[in-house]
């Protein structure tokens, strides 16, 4: 238990369907992240929530919307998917302007889109 | 933009032989973290070297920090059954803050009991 808890862990959705990705920490962090995680590539920061705000977004396509509406929940809006898409959805959170701002992940959405 | 690479790619050992991988940032780092993610599993942090030339110990991991700060390896000597899974290397370059790191590709360590 990592104190962020990530829901659902599993989901297979096509390509016209609306979902959506939830995040919770219970570490009183203030900064949540959005991590896409795809076979045989680094990990990739999408979003960046610090204190409720979007600082930032690392050109990611509009068919994918976060929501942050306080700092212990953060949302991932999915619509209209592309099968490239699959991948796991890492969240994570941390603790800025500590010096060591390591991450603590949840444990993941593994997102198939048909 | 800044690159991390990391090698090698994978990584076969014989329990009880010693495991590296290597770090590579094509700019320089202001600190540079080390997370292992077990398989089916989510990353987890290990270290964060700051310092130019830090050597840090965890039992048989071995973290050092190059003097340019532009590269970083991680040791385990004596490998175990339990070390495997994909060790990142995640660097953050100076002024960058929010998290902002870039992690390299892993190293995926297979240890054969």
């Amino acid at each position: 238990e990592t104190g962020v808890t990530q829901t659902p862990r599993h989901l297979v959705m096509g390509m016209t369907n609306k979902k959506s990705l939830k995040c919770e920490q219970h570490l009183g962090h203030n900064a949540m992240y959005w991590y896409k995680q795809s076979a045989k590539k680094p990990l990739e920061l999408m979003f960046v929530y610090s204190l409720e705000e979007r600082v930032e977004n690392n050109s990611v396509p509009s068919r994918f919307s976060p929501e942050c509406p306080n700092s212990s929940h953060l949302f991932l809006h999915l619509h209209t998917l592309q099968p490239e898409d699959s991948a796991l959805y890492l969240c994570a959170s941390s603790q800025t302007g500590t010096g060591s701002e390591k991450l603590f992940f949840g444990s993941g959405t593994q997102l198939s889109v048909l | 933009g800044q690159q991390v690479m990391q090698i090698p790619q994978y990584q076969h050992v014989q329990e009880g032989e010693d495991f590296t991988t290597y770090c590579n940032s094509s700019t320089t780092l202001s600190n540079i973290q080390w997370y292992k993610q077990r398989p089916g599993g989510h990353p987890v942090f290990l270290i964060q070297l700051v310092k130019s030339g830090e050597v840090k110990k965890q039992k048989r991991l071995t973290f050092q920090f190059g003097e340019a700060k532009k590269n970083s390896s991680l040791h385990i000597t004596a490998t175990q059954t339990t070390d495997v899974g994909t060790y990142f290397c995640a660097g953050r370059a100076g002024g960058t803050s929010y998290g902002k790191l870039t992690f390299g590709q892993g190293t995926i360590l297979t240890v054969h009991p």
